[in-house]
């Protein structure tokens, strides 16, 4: 069974400084994985998505890194802004009985102050 | 507008009742799937869907049922064998019927509570 774990679970920084969001998950054999945001109360909505073969995705502000063999993948925010303030969750995608499924870590609280 | 509805936005059970929560899609998706959040957990699968007519148990599918009779519906229904059911309900969907992977899109989600 997969466990993912994200540290820290809560992280509040000044407005500008950079954010380095960290999970690990135990069964290095996955398809890919994502990045979500959840915001309070709210869906979760997709960040990035990074293949299994890549070893970084980039999106705007935002940069992932996967390291497969030792199960881990950063999440980069570069220059944060109040508006970053959520919660972000890892997800490794799994084969499972020949199913794809996801299994989620419980998030990184994110609180960026103006 | 394409995207994923859920409705309610919040439900209230009552002891011994069955509810059922809705999750609507215009995405054209063919795999959807149902996940339950607890407060400092991760999301939990509880049914997913990757074709009309058919759906598999995912990890805690107990006190719960599915139906899929369309492509752009998928309902829960939490039965009264769910002895904790207070959770935030999140349905998600994705492209492929073969489920390689792709990018799951979610809905807002329904928070259930209990009398």
């Amino acid at each position: 069974k997969q466990e993912v774990t994200q540290i820290p679970a809560a992280l509040s920084v000044p407005e500008g400084e950079n954010l380095v969001l960290n999970c690990s998950f135990t069964d290095s054999a996955i398809y890919n994985l994502q990045w979500f945001r959840q915001d309070p109360g709210k869906g979760l909505t997709s960040l990035l998505l990074i293949q299994s073969s890549q070893r970084e995705q980039t999106s705007g502000r935002l940069n992932a890194s996967l390291d497969k063999s030792s199960g881990r993948s950063t999440l980069y925010i570069a220059a944060s802004q109040p508006g970053d303030s959520a919660t972000y969750l890892c997800a490794p995608n799994r084969v499972e009985s020949n199913d794809y499924k996801l299994s989620f870590g419980a998030g990184t609280t994110v609180t960026v102050r103006a | 507008d394409g995207g994923i509805t859920q409705s309610p936005k919040y439900l209230f059970r009552k002891e011994g009742q069955n509810v059922t929560l809705s999750c609507e899609q215009n995405l054209n998706h063919d795999a959807m799937y149902w996940y339950r959040q607890d407060p400092g957990q991760g999301l939990r699968l509880i049914y997913y869907s990757q074709i009309v007519n058919d759906f598999q148990k995912g990890d805690i599918a107990e006190g719960y049922s599915v139906s899929r009779e369309k492509k752009e519906s998928f309902p829960l229904t939490v039965t009264s064998a769910q002895k904790n059911p207070t959770a935030f309900y999140l349905c998600a969907s994705s492209v492929a019927k073969t489920g390689r992977g792709e990018t799951q899109y979610f809905g807002p989600g329904t928070r259930l509570l209990v009398l």
